[in-house]
């Protein structure tokens, strides 16, 4: 089984709508992120957490926010949708104490607001 | 301002030969570096990583070389395969602070078999 899951895999929504994206892990990572991905942008950073009581925003944090349920839940919510929200959503996990630095990514969520 | 760069979007290399992608950087705080490949409907995996304490790492057939004082690395795949074609992203991290990564904007490489 996948070690960071991401509901739903594709979504097709209408501006005004709103929509949570749902990222679960069994890495027993403490740190998560949510990132997007626009064609010829790369990623870039939604929110962080680098625990359940730790939130940060990231680059791109307007329009959007996040719920960190427990250690291995982290939601990603567009209050408002708007069609330039559409793009690939990736969420991520990492562990930088145990001396390994890289993130371990989600499977993505293809969100197309029309 | 972009803080990594990844200045060619695509590559295209015959299977066999060497596959050469290239990242600057300008923060001058980064000191770990990782290559992340991409296939389509799939999320990024992590492929290689360098420290700036060192100037190459080697794992299979990727190396990737980290040039400190001109801040760019380069990452080689040698021989290239058909199953190498992807998108291939560059990654900086300032492990003196929260080690979250600045990420370019990737490029694409095919290998034609």
């Amino acid at each position: 089984d996948a070690d960071v899951t991401q509901t739903p895999r594709n979504r097709i929504t209408k501006t005004g709508k709103r929509i949570m994206l749902e990222c679960s892990q069994t890495k027993g990572h403490d740190r998560m992120y949510w990132y997007r991905q626009d064609p010829g942008l790369g990623l870039r950073l939604i929110y962080y957490s680098f625990d359940v009581k730790d939130i940060n925003k990231g680059e791109i944090s307007d329009g959007y926010s996040v719920s960190r349920q427990a250690q291995a839940k982290f939601s990603l919510s567009l209050e408002s949708a708007i069609p330039n929200q559409t793009a690939l959503y990736f969420c991520a996990t990492s562990d930088p104490t145990s001396g390994r630095y890289e993130q371990y990514f989600g499977p993505g969520t293809r969100l197309t607001v029309t | 301002d972009q803080q990594v760069k990844q200045n060619s979007p695509s590559l295209s290399v015959q299977e066999g030969r060497i596959s050469i992608l290239n990242c600057d950087y300008t923060n001058s705080m980064f000191d770990y570096f990782l290559w992340y490949k991409k296939y389509p409907a799939e999320g990024p995996t992590f492929l290689i990583s360098i420290s700036s304490i060192k100037d190459k790492n080697e794992d299979g057939r990727f190396t990737v070389f980290l040039n400190k004082s001109a801040k760019h690395l380069s990452l080689h795949i040698v021989p290239s395969q058909p199953g190498d074609s992807a998108v291939y992203f560059c990654a900086a991290s300032a492990t003196g602070g929260s080690y979250i990564p600045t990420f370019g904007r990737g490029t694409s490489l095919i290998v034609h078999p």
